[in-house]
């Protein structure tokens, strides 16, 4: 199993500020690596895919990067509705056996 | 746009079967290019992926879920189902159905857009 580990556990940046969170694979997914953001009671909803390629509507201020074992999602100027919590999913398995990391928290300072 | 909700009951009984449907509108569950995805979520933890199906019957599923989960599709309702055999307080989660899209034309790889609400299942007696 791929074991996908994100860090921190919890980030506190204040509006307006830059997010880096951080996703590492135990082994290489290549490009093969989807990022999600929770809000509390909700589904999650897809950010990223292919590492770096934002999903249909998803505004320009997330961005996605790396590849191999190290990925970074960022988002440029944190605004209110951008506080929740980010998953990463990695797809590289076959047969499949999709893992997600087990989140980051995005927290008001 | 394609809609997913997930129905069924929210209290299942210890070594019972979970069985939850998912019923999928606004496009059609055969049109071919996706699968059709179960994924759970603990109370306060993570995302794990249960598994998934093809219109046309095709599986796939979680190997450390697999020998207890069965799902199916029934074409004509535009659903797909879940079932979890032998339940457990450990099966106590959200469950969320999704479509799974796959990343390439053999589909060896993809990502979950869009997901239902979800439904909490709490098994208990």
């Amino acid at each position: 199993e791929i074991v996908m580990t994100q860090s921190p556990a919890t980030l506190s940046v204040s509006p307006g500020e830059r997010a880096t969170l951080s996703c590492r694979a135990s082994q290489s997914v290549s490009s093969n690596l989807a990022w999600y953001q929770q809000k509390p009671g909700q589904a999650p909803r897809l950010l990223i895919y292919g590492a770096s390629t934002r999903a249909t509507g998803i505004p320009a201020r997330f961005s996605g990067s790396g590849s191999g074992t190290e990925f970074t999602l960022t988002i440029s100027s944190l605004q209110s509705e951008d506080f929740a919590v980010y998953y990463c999913q990695q797809y590289n398995n076959w047969p499949p056996a999709y893992t997600f990391g087990q989140g980051t928290k995005l927290e008001i300072k | 746009q394609v809609q997913l909700q997930e129905s069924g009951p929210g209290l299942v009984k210890p070594s019972q079967t979970l069985s939850l449907t998912c019923t999928v509108s606004g496009g059609s569950i055969s049109s071919g290019g996706y699968y059709w995805s179960w994924i759970r979520q603990h109370p306060g933890k993570g995302l794990e992926w249960i598994g998934y199906i093809y219109y046309s019957g095709s599986t796939y599923y979680n190997p450390s879920l697999k020998s207890r989960v069965t799902i199916s599709v029934d074409t004509s309702k535009n659903q797909f189902s879940l079932k979890l055999s032998s339940v457990t307080a450990a099966d106590t989660a959200v469950y969320y159905c999704a479509r799974f899209y796959c990343s390439s034309t053999s589909c060896y790889g993809g990502w979950f857009d869009p997901w239902g609400q979800g439904t909490l299942v709490t098994v208990s007696s």
